[in-house]
C-alpha cells in the first residue's frame, strides 16, 4: 500500500483479556518495527522484524508481550492478560534500506497507531 | 545506556523563530533523526544529519555536533500549523541491525 496501515485505529477492553493488534507494512519494506506511546511521552521500543524473523526483542515488557510476522509482510502484536498499565498507543513503522523519496536510507515510516485502552 | 534529552515544551509566537536542542549520550551513533508529530497522528519524517553541520530544509533546519552530543532543529517564521511534537531520535548502529531511540519529545505550542 501507500503507508503503513493499522488495525484497529481504537481498541477498548477489559482487564485480563487479550488483544491482537495489526499492522500492514509499505510494501516491500523488509524492516518492521512496533514501539508503545505513552500520553504525552516519546517512543518506546519494543521489536524489530527483519523479514520474518525478530533479531531484538529487547523491549517488549514482559512474556504477556509476543509479536510474529508472517510473509515478510503483515505483523501482529499480541498483549495477553491485559493490565491497565498497558493502555498506550501501539505504532508500527517500516523500513526500506534504499533511500526512498523524501528519506534518507534507514529511515522508518509510521503508520497511524492502535489506541489501547485497558478499563 | 543511551540518554537523549530534549525540552519537554516550549511556546513560540506565529512568524517567530524556535530552536529545539537534544543532546544524546549514546554509544554506536550513525546519524540522528527528527521527527513531527501531530496529537492523535503518527510521527512523519522532517529531518537527518550524519555528518557534523547544518541541513537547511525550507523552514525547518536541523544541526549537528558529534563531539558534542548534540543536535537542534530549528523552525523559522512559525505557523500554526507548526504546533506539534517534536521527536529527536538517534539511528544506533547494533548487531541486530541499525535500531532508532527517541528522546521524549518537545511539544511546541504556536500562538497567534
Amino acid at each position: 500500500g501507500a503507508g503503513v496501515s493499522q488495525s484497529p485505529s481504537n481498541k477498548v477492553t477489559e482487564k485480563g483479556k487479550d488483544v491482537e493488534l495489526r499492522c500492514d507494512p509499505i510494501s516491500g519494506h523488509t524492516a518492521l518495527y512496533w514501539y508503545r506511546q505513552s500520553l504525552g511521552q516519546g517512543l518506546e521500543f519494543l521489536i524489530y522484524f527483519q523479514g520474518n524473523s525478530a533479531p531484538d526483542k529487547s523491549g517488549l515488557p514482559s512474556d504477556r508481550f509476543s509479536a510474529e510476522r508472517t510473509g515478510g509482510s503483515v505483523s501482529t502484536l499480541t498483549i495477553q492478560r491485559t493490565q491497565q498499565e498497558d493502555s498506550a498507543v501501539y505504532l508500527c513503522a517500516s523500513r526500506s534500506r534504499a533511500g526512498l523519496a523524501g528519506g534518507p536510507p534507514d529511515t522508518q515510516y509510521f503508520g497511524p497507531g492502535t489506541r489501547l485502552t485497558v478499563l | 545506556g543511551q540518554n537523549i534529552d530534549q525540552p519537554t515544551e516550549m511556546t513560540a509566537t506565529e512568524g517567530a523563530i524556535v530552536q529545539i536542542n537534544c543532546t544524546y549520550q549514546t554509544s554506536g551513533f550513525n546519524g540522528l533523526f527528527w521527527y513531527q508529530q501531530h496529537a492523535g497522528e503518527a510521527p512523519t519524517f522532517l529531518s537527518y544529519n550524519v555528518l557534523d553541520g547544518l541541513e537547511e530544509k525550507g523552514r525547518f533546519s536541523s544541526f549537528l555536533s558529534r563531539s558534542k552530543g548534540y543536535s537542534y532543529l530549528l523552525l523559522k517564521e512559525l505557523q500554526m500549523k507548526d504546533s506539534a511534537s517534536y521527536l529527536c531520535a538517534v539511528l544506533l548502529r547494533k548487531a541486530a541491525g541499525n535500531k532508532l531511540t527517541f528522546g521524549g519529545g518537545t511539544r511546541v505550542l504556536v500562538k497567534p
